[in-house]
């Protein structure tokens, strides 16, 4: 099936520092999602991402937070500064569409973040 | 906000046998997703409904919109469902998650 790819796959930063998560979205695609998961919690909607602006975003989603698809690249979370709590696995996910009706979401394999 | 509650949290069954899981939501959705986590802790899609029932092999999921609920139902269990099993609803037309808490699914020999 479609398959969303994320580089890394694990990132040790120190606090204070600047981390870019990237995601390599299905081809065709439209909607771009980032989601954080804590170690032992749900899984937790972050933002979502269409014709190059924000959507809709959570109370997760801190003002160090931003996302963008610079050319049809990467689509890119990017943390400046990382805080302690931002440790967490990451999932980018997309779909071809994000309107009514709404499409299947296809998420990728996670990017391990751990700040310390 | 917006609440899944995905009922049980694990679940114990024979190859051979079967049985459902069920998420229950605290306000309209207008579709649910479910997903089981693979080994490698990647999800994999199993469904995508917005209304009524899909079935795929062995497994079926029904959603009900109006009763607030999805289920999903596993039947002849083999050793390789095993694993952790999500559903996740939206309720809203921006593509939102809301993921329940997982139901983890051990099937023995």
């Amino acid at each position: 099936g479609p398959k969303v790819l994320q580089i890394p796959s694990h990132q040790i930063i120190d606090m204070g520092q600047m981390v870019t998560l990237n995601c390599d979205p299905v081809s065709n695609h439209l909607y771009f999602y980032w989601y954080k998961q804590i170690l032992g919690q749900q899984m937790e909607f972050l933002v979502n991402f269409y014709n190059g602006k924000v959507m809709e975003k959570s109370k997760l989603f801190k003002d160090q937070f931003s996302v963008e698809r610079p050319d049809g690249s990467y689509f890119t979370l990017k943390i400046q500064p990382t805080a302690l709590e931002d440790s967490a696995v990451y999932f980018c996910a997309s779909s071809p569409t994000g309107g009514a009706p709404q499409d299947t979401q296809y998420f990728g394999p996670g990017t391990r973040l751990l700040v310390l | 906000g917006d609440q899944v509650e995905q009922s049980p949290s694990a679940l114990s069954l024979h190859e051979g046998t079967g049985s459902a899981l069920r998420c229950n939501f605290t306000t309209t959705m207008r579709a649910v997703q479910w997903f089981r986590k693979n080994s490698r802790g990647s999800l994999i899609n199993l469904f995508y409904l917005a209304s009524g029932t899909k079935e795929n092999g062995r497994l079926k999921s029904a959603f009900d919109s109006k009763e607030r609920y999805s289920t999903l139902h596993i039947r002849d269990a083999q050793l390789e469902d095993s694993g952790t099993y999500f559903c996740a609803a939206e309720a809203t037309n921006t593509g939102k998650l809301t993921f329940g808490d997982g139901t983890v699914l051990t099937v023995k020999p």
